[in-house]
């Protein structure tokens, strides 16, 4: 079955230190991976995107995550967080077909201590 | 570019009403539109998914008859959640992907509805 999983819950990092957020994906083919960031109450902000080449993606606000196949993985980092970072991440994966959704993880909640 | 709208952005109403909630593509033609409902603190789950011109496929256990879905032209897809009640309650975030067969399946997120039925 097609699945992503974030094993972390609930992570909180200190300003300014680094972070790691992980996601693993089940997936039958070679799958589209995505990292979303959602502040409370709002909608879905992309932070970035894989689909092929480079397996080390760059994103906005200084995120990349890196695509490993061999480990059904696509975490992402960030070398240093800052307090407005603090939000919900999700991990998702999608086919290329046309006209399939994507399936999410349940999401890390990311706290950020001054 | 990209850009999808939701409206309204919160609603409240009365249990047993009907409420409708908008998902509009403001610069690009969407071939195909998804809807979303995510509980507090929770992840999306997929309600359904809607091709313009034709009837949604709705993922198992969402009832047809209470989230009606039309997605009409290519810039517009409806959410009718009918007779309404508390568990209802939720946030429903719409995507839209464009492109037709062979594209990329990048999807488009509207900013989410916030429905609280009394």
């Amino acid at each position: 079955a097609q699945s992503v999983t974030q094993p972390d819950i609930h992570i909180t990092v200190s300003e300014g230190a680094s972070l790691e957020l992980r996601c693993n994906y089940s997936y039958g083919a070679t799958p589209y991976l995505f990292w979303y960031v959602q502040s409370p109450g709002q909608g879905l902000q992309l932070l970035l995107k894989y689909f092929s080449g480079d397996t080390l993606v760059q994103g906005i606000k200084g995120f990349e995550a890196e695509f490993k196949r061999s480990q059904s993985s696509f975490n992402l980092r960030k070398p240093s967080v800052h307090w407005s970072d603090a939000a919900e991440y999700f991990c998702a994966v999608g086919p290329y077909q046309a006209g399939t959704a994507l399936i999410f993880g349940k999401g890390t909640t990311l706290s950020v201590s001054s | 570019g990209a850009v999808v709208s939701q409206h309204p952005s919160w609603v409240i109403c009365k249990s047993g009403t009907s409420v409708k909630i908008e998902c509009r593509s403001l610069d690009f033609q969407a071939t195909t539109m998804f809807w979303y409902r995510q509980f507090p603190k929770q992840s999306l789950m997929l309600m359904a998914t809607s091709n313009e011109g034709s009837k949604a496929t709705y993922e198992q256990g969402v009832e047809k008859d209470k989230f009606l879905i039309n997605h009409a032209s290519l810039t517009l897809s409806t959410l009718t959640v009918t007779s309404a009640h508390p568990e209802d309650s939720s946030f429903y975030i719409c995507s839209a992907r464009a492109g037709g067969q062979g594209d990329y399946n990048e999807q488009f997120f509207g900013p989410g509805t916030r429905l609280t039925v009394l």
